[in-house]
């Protein structure tokens, strides 16, 4: 069974930085490419990064470039993004994401983590 | 790059849904489709304009041309409703990009 399972949120402090992790099952990590996707609350879908299947290429939404840091680990199967200088903005749903085909469509979502920012 | 839909659309069961999603030249790209229901991770229901993955019924279908793509579902029932995203790769810009989403109410 394919599954995502992300971990890592909770309530911080505006300032502080924190790494979300993405256990990954059900198939061959090492095959996909794999984003970051957050939701606001009562917002829609923000994309902010996406990592190649082996590493090699690494982007970002403007919002978030020089601020977070996607990575993974294959021998792990695990995806992470390390967020730094935190602000209220940043409060929201995050999930990772499976990257699939030639047009680069999602076509597996985890259920995602919720990270707080509030002082 | 910017992708624009409705903020909500209103139909009654067993009537068809359109929703639409639209930017210049949208149809020299393709766009995926997701379903969000509240509470709920977003499912993909339409990929590379028209294509359904499995375990999707056939009243969901897709268009797109000239400056706007068409999320439609036919015969539409209770369960349809949720929040539905447009998304397209902006190959030029290496971003991955998302519609403002749309509200879809079963009256």
């Amino acid at each position: 069974q394919v599954q995502l399972l992300e971990s890592g949120g909770g309530v911080v402090q505006p300032g502080t930085s924190l790494t979300l992790s993405c256990a990954a099952s059900g198939f061959t990590f090492s095959s996909y490419g794999m984003h970051w996707v957050r939701q606001a609350p009562g917002k829609g879908l923000e994309w902010l990064a996406v990592i190649w299947y082996d590493g090699s290429k690494k982007f970002y939404a403007d919002s978030v470039k020089g601020r977070f840091t996607i990575s993974r680990d294959n021998s792990q199967q695990t995806l992470f993004l390390q967020l730094n200088t935190l602000r209220a903005e940043d409060t929201g749903v995050y999930y990772c994401a499976r990257d699939f085909g030639a047009y680069h469509y999602i076509d597996i979502w985890g259920q995602g983590t919720l990270l707080s920012v509030s002082s | 790059y910017v992708l624009t839909q409705p903020p909500s659309v209103s139909v009654a069961p067993g009537k068809t849904a359109r929703i639409t999603c639209g930017e210049n030249n949208v149809a020299d790209k393709s766009v995926h489709w997701y379903q969000q229901k509240p509470g709920q991770a977003p499912v993909l229901v339409i990929y590379y304009d028209s294509d359904r993955p499995s375990g999707i019924p056939d009243r969901f279908s897709g268009l797109n041309s000239g400056s706007t793509a068409t999320l439609i579902i036919y015969r539409v029932e209770a369960g349809d409703e949720a929040d539905y995203f447009c998304q397209v790769w902006d190959k030029n810009g290496d971003s991955w990009v998302f519609g403002g989403g749309t509200k879809l109410t079963v009256l």
